[in-house]
């Protein structure tokens, strides 16, 4: 069936580095945009990535040029890397598929991970 | 802060009708298409509503919405208790080059 399954979260300390994975399986992963989204504790959905067919990216102000956005359409996988963390980012981080197929909708995403907690602390 | 904004939180007895609203700006709801959101806890986020007010197959048409100008609104009627759940309203911003999520409503039933 059609699924995204992430891994990669964990505990990182403040300043590290964390790359997150999400594997997609039951459909054609390169005809497809993707983002990821994240819900810190207690807060609302806030998008982070976005990345298109051809891969270009957009990030969200809050982890521009710390977060980067990547994917492997010969492995049907989504990657997201990580950099200099900081406590803010804790949060559950979903992979998701935009469901307008070759091209975008911009906001709709109909298939959703089941999520993948980052926790940043000392 | 959430640049869309929510209200914080909406309720309605059992068959009843609820709306909630969710206000944007002339680069976001007033340019690109409004999407709707159903969260319930430990469980991934639900597309609702794509497009301003289109349903995926499989959304009960209990579940409308619209949009006017730089404000969007989720109407249930016929309130169910499976009802209960955070609903965010999201629009992609032309001056961010970003997807915008409201703060999020959590519906009592």
């Amino acid at each position: 069936q059609v699924q995204l399954v992430e891994s990669g979260g964990g505990l990182v300390k403040p300043g590290g580095s964390l790359r997150l994975s999400c594997a997609a399986s039951g459909f054609t992963f390169g005809d497809y945009y993707m983002g990821w989204i994240r819900q810190a504790p207690g807060t609302g959905l806030e998008w982070v990535s976005y990345i298109t067919i051809s891969g270009t990216k957009f990030h969200a102000d809050s982890v521009k040029g710390r977060f980067t956005i990547s994917r492997d359409n010969a492995k049907n996988s989504l990657y997201l890397v990580m950099n200099s963390l900081r406590a803010e980012d804790t949060a559950v981080y979903y992979c998701a598929r935009d469901f307008a197929a070759g091209a975008a909708s911009w906001g709709g995403f109909d298939i959703w991970g089941q999520g993948t907690m980052v926790t940043v602390s000392s | 802060q959430s640049v869309l904004t929510q209200p914080p939180s909406a309720s309605g007895a059992p068959g009843q009708r609820v709306t909630i609203s969710c206000s944007g700006g002339s680069s976001d709801i007033g340019k690109n298409y409004v999407f709707w959101y159903q969260h319930l806890p430990g469980t991934a986020p639900k597309l609702l509503i794509y497009r301003n007010d289109q349903r995926p197959s499989g959304v009960p048409d209990r579940f409308s919405a619209s949009k006017s100008g730089t404000s969007a609104s989720l109407a249930i009627s016929g309130l169910r208790s499976e009802d209960e759940a955070v609903y965010y309203c999201a629009a992609w911003d032309d001056r961010r080059s970003g997807l915008l999520f409201g703060g999020g409503t959590k519906l009592t039933v």
